[in-house]
């Protein structure tokens, strides 16, 4: 079962507008990531919200989390070609005795010039 | 720092035949985990290792293996393979834990005939 829900599932933009993607969760967390995933590469990491912060920031990239709500949003401003992704969410979860990352199914970003 | 490195980058394999991939994680990681990759699935965690054990483990049949090296470095196994093993498999490292910021190498993609 997936912790993260990413929705949209596809988001289609132009250049230089925003790009904001939501992340629902199930369980309670200690800290909630943003990957990207440029097609069949690995993933990159982009950012870490702890579940004592709200909101976080790191260059183009704005991450708001909820913890009342079980959600997180990623803003890209002014977007570019170069944004053209798969983007996930992930949380740690823990159950059956094991820790694990778990990861939603994404949202698939596609900014054209 | 280099980055984390898998090999063999692509593998076609035919149904019963076993694989292994291997994983170097960046100098000085001690976690190394392993996710298996499909369209169906999205993203799904196999198994955790740390200090050359066995952390956590995901809910994957007894067929998906793994194990870690004095040095960190991982391989994870597959037998008998089936063709719903096709994937990318991608392996990540971090510091400590799986459940900080994880370092993605390039994948394996897998392909069972």
């Amino acid at each position: 079962s997936q912790q993260g829900e990413e929705d949209p599932q596809a988001l289609s933009i132009q250049e230089g507008e925003n790009a904001t993607m939501n992340c629902s969760y199930k369980t309670s967390i200690n800290n909630l990531q943003w990957y990207r995933q440029n097609s069949g590469r690995g993933l990159v990491h982009l950012i870490l919200i702890r579940s004592n912060e709200r909101e976080k920031h790191s260059g183009r990239l704005r991450v708001t989390l909820d913890t009342s709500k079980k959600s997180s949003s990623l803003l890209i401003t002014a977007s570019r070609a170069a944004d053209t992704a798969s983007y996930f969410c992930a949380t740690d979860s823990f159950s059956g005795g094991y820790n694990k990352l778990i990861f939603g199914a994404g949202t698939r970003l596609a900014v054209h010039p | 720092k280099a980055g984390v490195t898998q090999t063999p980058r692509y593998l076609i394999k035919t149904r019963g035949q076993q694989v292994t991939l291997s994983c170097s994680p960046i100098s000085g990681h001690r976690s190394v985990s392993w996710y298996q990759q499909t369209p169906g699935q999205g993203l799904q965690f196999l198994f955790e290792y740390f200090s050359e054990t066995q952390r956590n483990k995901g809910n994957f049949p007894g067929r998906f293996s793994g194990r870690q090296f004095s040095n960190s470095r991982s391989e994870m196994n597959v037998s008998t393979l089936e063709l719903g093993d096709s994937a990318l498999y991608l392996c990540a490292s971090s510091f400590r834990r799986s459940q900080e910021t994880q370092y993605f190498g390039p994948g394996t993609r897998l392909l069972v005939l």
